[in-house]
């Protein structure tokens, strides 16, 4: 079944610890994309990358990490660095980056610090 | 991107048409008019996109209005899956960078079917 594999689901982390969501897509996109999205808030982009070994960073990209090293996997890294962490987290992907281009999401990940 | 203005809620019989407004009179030329909608603790899901021409497929179909500045989203036959929130995005076409990825979620239209 083509589409976006996001995990965990849902993932606590302690204050201090770094956690690695990951993001798997089989649809042959070349870009991908980190959104976050807080309780009744719109999506804010961390991260995107619009080809294989190469990313840029979004609007609130600090305190994330990215890579790129395969086609369909872009995981982000939730770092200690990143103030307030808890929020539902969506990895997208589209054909290329040309804005014209529909965005596919993943089904998205909880991230709770305790 | 266009501010896109929508209803905060309706409610639709199940196995009825539901029919959801989108305001966009400030959308550009060049700008496309997007439907994604979200189930709770799920992404958001394509539905349909437009440029001027009313659309369709196999979920929905978009009707935009002839200046553009406001479109229809028709789910013909509604069911309790169809229950979500439902967003309409207006997006530039030819744009590179950070910002031909961002997607502008409104608070949307809380779509609720009735049984």
């Amino acid at each position: 079944d083509g589409g976006i594999t996001q995990s965990p689901k849902y993932l606590f982390r302690k204050e201090g610890q770094n956690v690695t969501l990951s993001c798997e897509q089989n649809l042959n996109h070349d870009a991908m994309y980190w959104y976050r999205q807080d309780p009744g808030q719109g999506l804010r982009l961390i991260y995107y990358s619009q080809i294989v070994n190469d990313f840029q960073k979004g609007d609130i990209a600090e305190g994330y990490s990215v890579s790129r090293e395969k086609k369909e996997s872009f995981p982000l890294t939730v770092t200690s660095a990143q103030k307030n962490p808890t929020a539902f987290y969506l990895c997208a992907s589209s054909r290329n980056s040309n804005s014209g281009n529909t965005i596919y999401f993943g089904e998205g990940s909880w991230l709770t610090v305790v | 991107d266009a501010k896109t203005t929508q209803p905060p809620s309706m409610d639709c019989a199940e196995g009825r048409a539901a029919n959801l407004p989108c305001n966009h009179s400030t959308i550009s030329g060049n700008e496309y008019v997007y439907w994604y909608r979200q189930i709770h603790s799920q992404g958001p899901q394509y539905i349909i996109h437009g440029l001027k021409n009313n659309e369709t497929n196999e979920m929905a179909s978009l009707i935009i209005t002839e200046d553009r500045k406001s479109s229809t989203l028709i789910l013909p036959h509604a069911t309790l899956r169809d229950t979500a929130v439902y967003y309409c995005i207006v997006r530039a076409i030819g744009n590179s960078g950070a910002g031909s990825y961002q997607l502008t979620f409104g608070k949307g239209t809380k779509l609720s079917v009735i049984p």
